[in-house]
C-alpha cells in the first residue's frame, strides 16, 4: 500500500522555526516529485513547495521563498520541510503529496496532514 | 497566472448524478493535467481523479473526470450519489487550486 506518514509540526512563536517530515512507503520514493500543500483554518488549499525526484530542483510559493527549505533523502524515503521566520500567516495544516506520474503537480496520494500553529 | 473557478456549492439527492465544474480563467484547460480531490469534514484531502480522468486504485468508477476545451473547463461527475460523498471537492492544475465546492447529498 502506498503511504505518506507525516510527523513534526506543533506550536511556535512568531519568528520561530519548525521542521516537518513525510515518510513514503509502498512506492519508489526517488522516482516521484514530492510537494507540500497547506490549508489555513477554514480556507482552501495552497501549494507551498515541491522538489524534483533527485532533489536537484526545488520551487516555492512567493510567500515562503527564502524562509522555507524543502529537501529529500531518497535513501531513507524521507521528505522534509524546514520552516523558519514563521509568521501567523503560516498557521495551517500542512500536507505532503506525491506525484502520480512525470507531472509534478498530478498528486495521487497525500499524507495525513500535520498542524502548524504560529502564535504569540 | 490563472484562476480556477468552481461553484461554491451543489446539492443533489442520493442515487442521482452531479457534475462539478472547474473553469480556467486563462490559458488552455488542456495545457496541464487537472486533478480532483475530496475532503470530508475533519479529514485531509484524498485524490479521486488525477491526470484529467485517471482514478487512483480504490476510487470507484462512480467518479469520473473530463475536460472540455470549448468551455475551458474540467468536470467531475459523481453518479449514484451516496451520503458518504458529502464533502468539499477541489480541482487543481499546475500549482493552482480551485476554491472548492461543497457537495450536499440530501
Amino acid at each position: 500500500e502506498v503511504q505518506l506518514v507525516q510527523s513534526g509540526g506543533g506550536s511556535v512563536q512568531p519568528g520561530g522555526s519548525l521542521r516537518l517530515s513525510c515518510a513514503g512507503s509502498g512506492f519508489i520514493f526517488g522516482s516521484r516529485w514530492m510537494s507540500w500543500v497547506r490549508q489555513a483554518p477554514g480556507r482552501g488549499l495552497e501549494w507551498v513547495a515541491n522538489i524534483k525526484t533527485d532533489g536537484s530542483e526545488a520551487y516555492y510559493v512567493d510567500s515562503v521563498r527564502g524562509r522555507f527549505i524543502v529537501s529529500r533523502d531518497n535513501t531513507k524515503n524521507l521528505l522534509s520541510l524546514q520552516m523558519s521566520s514563521l509568521t501567523v500567516e503560516d498557521t495551517a495544516v500542512y500536507y505532503c503529496a506525491k506525484s502520480g506520474s512525470w507531472d509534478p503537480d498530478a498528486f495521487d496520494v497525500w499524507g495525513q496532514g500535520t498542524v502548524v500553529t504560529v502564535s504569540s | 497566472n490563472f484562476v480556477l473557478t468552481q461553484p461554491h456549492s451543489v446539492s443533489e439527492s442520493p442515487g442521482k448524478t452531479v457534475t462539478i465544474s472547474c473553469t480556467r480563467s486563462s490559458g488552455g484547460i488542456g495545457g496541464h493535467y487537472v486533478q480532483w480531490y475530496q475532503q470530508r469534514p475533519g479529514s485531509g484531502p484524498t485524490t479521486i481523479i488525477y491526470e484529467d480522468k485517471e482514478r487512483p486504485s480504490g476510487v470507484p468508477p462512480r467518479f469520473s473526470g473530463s475536460i472540455d476545451p470549448s468551455s475551458n473547463s474540467a468536470f467531475l461527475t459523481i453518479s449514484g450519489l451516496r451520503t458518504e460523498d458529502e464533502a468539499d471537492y477541489f480541482c487543481h492544475s499546475l500549482k493552482v487550486f480551485g476554491g472548492g465546492t461543497r457537495l450536499t447529498v440530501l
